[in-house]
């Protein structure tokens, strides 16, 4: 099943960051992190994923401790848009390509 | 950019009664996979496929479903006589190689609603 810990449910202002942790304490030295998010019941949309170093896109950037066993994801500047369920997903090597989505964080961007 | 289409948008069947739900996946994509999310509850793994044959099922998929790819573009989920309980959205994904430990992203199409009276 999911490996990974995340709030279910966080607010943020309207224009300020939105910091979105995950705790993935069994994750394994080659499996990588990716998050996704889903609007309302569109299908899952892609953000970021990595490995152990930052990453940063045109949506987000993508913290990972020095452990590995957790991680961050900011939206720098939140919009009412951004208002969704965020998936953070470790891929278990083992039970192949699949994805597991959990329960995720809803966000709620507040004007 | 490329995306991942799926039809039809929404689709009410009876019970007992075959339904093909239609993909196309980004075209130089070679693995594919279902997903579906029954109302309020998670996104589950159902396929994937590669080269023409199935790579891995969950235990929802079981023999009432089947995957074909029948042409060039298109990817179908069949449900060869629904049940009440197969009422869910029904999401296709594709990445272009193994989502394995070199990070290959998945890319979900806008999903099928499905509803079994």
């Amino acid at each position: 099943d999911a490996k990974t810990t995340q709030p279910p449910s966080m607010d943020c202002a309207e224009g300020r960051a939105a910091n979105l942790p995950c705790n993935h304490s069994t994750i394994s030295g080659n499996e990588y992190v990716y998050w996704y998010r889903q609007i309302h019941s569109q299908g899952p949309q892609y953000i970021i994923h990595g490995l152990k170093n930052n990453e940063t896109n045109e949506m987000a950037s993508l913290i990972i401790t020095e452990d590995r066993k957790s991680s961050t994801l900011i939206l720098p500047h939140a919009t009412l848009r951004d208002t969704a369920v965020y998936y953070c997903i470790v891929r278990v090597v083992s039970t192949g390509n699949q994805f597991y989505f959990g329960t995720g964080t809803s966000l709620t961007v507040i004007p | 950019e490329p995306e991942v289409t799926q039809t039809p948008s929404h689709q009410v069947t009876q019970m007992g009664q075959e339904v093909i739900l239609r993909c196309v996946p980004i075209s130089n994509h070679l693995y594919f996979y279902w997903y579906r999310q029954i109302l309020g509850q998670k996104v589950e793994f159902l396929v994937s496929f590669y080269n023409n044959e199935i790579s891995e099922k969950s235990e929802i998929f079981d023999d009432q479903f089947s995957v074909e790819r029948p042409d060039g573009s298109n990817f179908t989920l069949k449900i060869r006589s629904t049940k009440l309980e197969d009422s869910a959205m029904y999401f296709c994904a594709s990445s272009q190689m193994a989502s394995g430990g070199r990070g290959e992203t998945q890319y979900f199409g806008p999903g099928t609603r499905l509803l079994v009276l």
